[in-house]
């Protein structure tokens, strides 16, 4: 089992392009989630998607739109990048039965 | 609203010695699970422990044990036998049980270095 995998790993972007982060867990969970994660700060939720055909706000949204492409596949959109969004984004799964998120390895974006 | 404070931002400790990271959260909710996740320099975010607010014990993994204490809403991990690999940084987080949602909230973290 690979468990929750981002892609791409790194990326630098300008302001105002667009890219969307793709993410893909092949755990059979229900849930999945983005976080992103600033300097010398802990990670805080963007959106989640508790069910396939299912999205919701986490608690910072602005600027960012999600997919639930399927039960496998999560993805976080940037529609017009911001330097703000400079930071490491992660994709997290969970089991509906277990109350552990898993989390891929992060997206490390530079927004120029 | 759901809070997780770390108060400690940093710390050193000698390999083979034990080390508590302290957690303090604020919540309403009934019912909450509370987790420790490490984050190694290579920046993955590796799952350690959990503890459920009903749990009667106190969480164990291995070296890794969690000192829930309900009524000061406190959850401090505690690594027994330190080794250099656990150097890392440390973040604290909890989650509702009372929806199914099981969104985290996390604290900002403590960094811990081993030294040999």
């Amino acid at each position: 089992n690979a468990g929750v995998t981002q892609t791409p790993k790194f990326q630098v972007l300008k302001t105002g392009q667009s890219m969307t982060l793709q993410c893909a867990q092949d755990m059979n969970h229900n849930s999945m989630y983005w976080y992103r994660q600033d300097p010398g700060m802990g990670l805080r939720l963007i959106y989640y998607s508790a069910s396939e055909g299912t999205t919701d706000k986490g608690e910072v949204p602005n600027g960012y739109n999600v997919s639930r492409l399927n039960k496998r596949e999560f993805s976080l959109r940037l529609e017009s990048a911001a330097p703000s969004q400079t930071s490491v984004y992660f994709c997290a799964s969970r089991d509906g039965q277990q109350e552990t998120q898993y989390f891929g390895p992060g997206t490390r974006l530079l927004v120029l | 609203a759901q809070k997780i404070t770390q108060t400690q931002p940093g710390m050193f400790v000698q390999e083979k010695e034990a080390v508590t990271l302290d957690c303090t959260y604020d919540t309403s909710d009934p019912s909450y699970g509370l987790f420790w996740y490490k984050q190694p320099s290579s920046g993955e975010m590796i799952f350690l422990i959990y503890q459920g607010s009903y749990d009667q014990q106190n969480a164990t993994e291995g070296r890794y044990s969690l000192n829930f204490q309900k009524a000061r809403k406190s959850a401090n991990l505690v690594i027994s036998a330190s080794q250099l690999g656990d150097s890392a940084m440390y973040f604290c987080a909890i989650s509702k049980t009372t929806d199914s949602w099981g969104k985290l909230q996390f604290g900002a973290g403590t960094q811990v270095v081993v030294t040999p």
